[in-house]
């Protein structure tokens, strides 16, 4: 069965320092999420994307957050300064037209 | 934000028995609901989902009820085996909308241990 792939699994980044999260979504799905959970707390939901340009952000998809889809396979994840309070798990997911979000095993990324 | 709620952070159930985990919402717009099973170092699997048109959905072991009025939802699993111990996260969704955005608000989660 198709499966989302995220890459690393985990991440450990100095506090000011660029990450970069992976996803390959499963092949013929059209829309693509990010979500994170910090430890002890909810799956809060990040970023839609959907026909190249995003759909939704939530708050805390701020301007140190982007997400771009490179080429027709990957859709990426970027922090650009990095700030302990971003340590957590960042889960990818994608969905078809009308149908549930399948997600990845997600990245756990530290925050050094 | 407490749009989504699931009230017991863990159930015990014996293996065979019937596990019931409960989800209260809040916001009227949501119109589809789902569940997910989640266990260590993996992400949510889907497991089964409901339209608001609906008030039952059923999948092998696995049935969702929902109670509009009540703003409640319910999966139960019977018989309980020991492989459903996991975490279960309600979550809910608007419609689709134009740009079919439709991002999931989730609960807390509930941890099910299933005692042989």
């Amino acid at each position: 069965e198709p499966e989302v792939t995220q890459t690393p699994s985990h991440q450990v980044t100095q506090m000011g320092q660029e990450v970069i999260l992976r996803c390959v979504p499963i092949s013929n799905h059209l829309y693509f999420y990010w979500y994170r959970q910090i430890l002890g707390q909810k799956v809060e939901f990040l970023v839609s994307f959907y026909n190249n340009e995003i759909s939704e952000k939530s708050e805390i998809f701020d301007d140190q957050f982007s997400v771009e889809r490179p080429d027709g396979s990957n859709f990426t994840l970027k922090i650009r300064s990095t700030k302990l309070e971003d340590s957590a798990m960042y889960f990818c997911a994608s969905r078809r037209s009308l149908s549930p979000q399948h997600f990845g095993d997600g990245t756990r990324l530290s925050i050094l | 934000d407490q749009q989504v709620k699931q009230n017991s952070p863990s159930l015990s159930v014996q293996e065979g028995r019937i596990s019931i985990l409960n989800c209260d919402y809040t916001n009227s717009m949501f119109d589809y609901f789902l569940w997910y099973k989640k266990y260590p170092a993996e992400g949510p699997t889907f497991l089964i989902s409901i339209s608001s048109i609906k008030d039952k959905n059923e999948d092998g072991r696995f049935t969702v009820f929902l109670n509009k009025s009540a703003k409640h939802l319910s999966l139960h699993i019977v018989p309980s085996q020991p492989g459903d111990s996991a975490v279960y996260f309600c979550a809910a969704s608007g419609q689709e909308g134009i740009q079919g955005a439709q991002k999931l608000v989730f609960g807390q989660g509930t941890r099910l241990t299933i005692n042989p």
